[in-house]
């Protein structure tokens, strides 16, 4: 099983809302990623945990606030976000941090979820 | 310069033809090479995964790595339209748990 799944698949939410999307793997990975895409761009690296630890956080302004609360689990709660923070929020997961030499080392997306900022 | 190069394309061909897409990279320490593909408004899909130089292949799909030339190719035999997508090339080092993509080929076959 290499499933990433991703809850909600789509979310409207105002800037004053609260929301959070949720991300689950049940593949052992111990490093877990939230991306951030726009239309016909890359994915663009948010967030990355780590055995559960908050491992890289590229400068993602604090109305974005990560949480991974097992090993299995990611989620990513929204609070006052604007217009622009519309995009692809993609969840991922790989193996963990060292590399292995010539298997497991690949990451997994999920399919995302669409969020639309009002 | 980007750690990661790929062109963007658009890149159209007719049914039945062989694609290729290709990366180039800065970082030597660059060992694990992925290829994705992605519907449009989808996650990214896993297509490939080859660890240092050299060729794998699945069914029609062919990844070739050249660290030397710091280089990976992505060949699509016998291309059908459902191969309509964007393809990402990805990649990382040994140590450190950050991957580096690039900029995504947008590919369309023509029926």
């Amino acid at each position: 099983d290499t499933e990433v799944t991703q809850t909600p698949k789509h979310l409207v939410m105002g800037m004053t809302n609260k929301k959070s999307l949720k991300c689950e793997q049940h593949m052992g990975h111990r490093a877990m990623y939230w991306y951030k895409q726009k239309a016909k761009k890359p994915p663009e690296l948010m967030f990355v945990y780590s055995y559960e630890k908050l491992s890289i956080n590229e400068s993602v302004p604090s109305r974005f606030s990560p949480e991974c609360p097992n090993s299995s689990l990611l989620n990513l709660h929204l609070h006052a976000l604007q217009p622009e923070d519309s995009a692809l929020y993609l969840c991922a997961s790989s193996q963990g941090l060292l590399a292995r030499a010539q298997g497991g080392n690949e990451q997994f997306f999920g399919p995302g979820t669409r969020l639309t900022v009002l | 310069q980007k750690e990661v190069e790929q062109d963007p394309g658009p890149l159209s061909v007719p049914e039945g033809a062989i694609v290729s897409l290709n990366c180039t990279y800065s970082n030597s320490a660059f060992q694990y090479f992925m290829w994705y593909r992605q519907y449009s408004r989808k996650g990214p899909e896993l297509l490939m995964y080859t660890y240092s130089s050299g060729n794998k292949e699945d069914g029609r799909f062919t990844a070739q790595v050249d660290k030397s030339s710091k280089y990976i190719s992505l060949f699509i035999r016998d291309s059908q339209p459902s191969d309509s997508a964007t393809y990402l090339c990805a990649m990382r080092a040994v140590t450190g748990n950050q991957f580096y993509f690039g900029t995504g080929t947008s590919l369309t076959v023509i029926p």
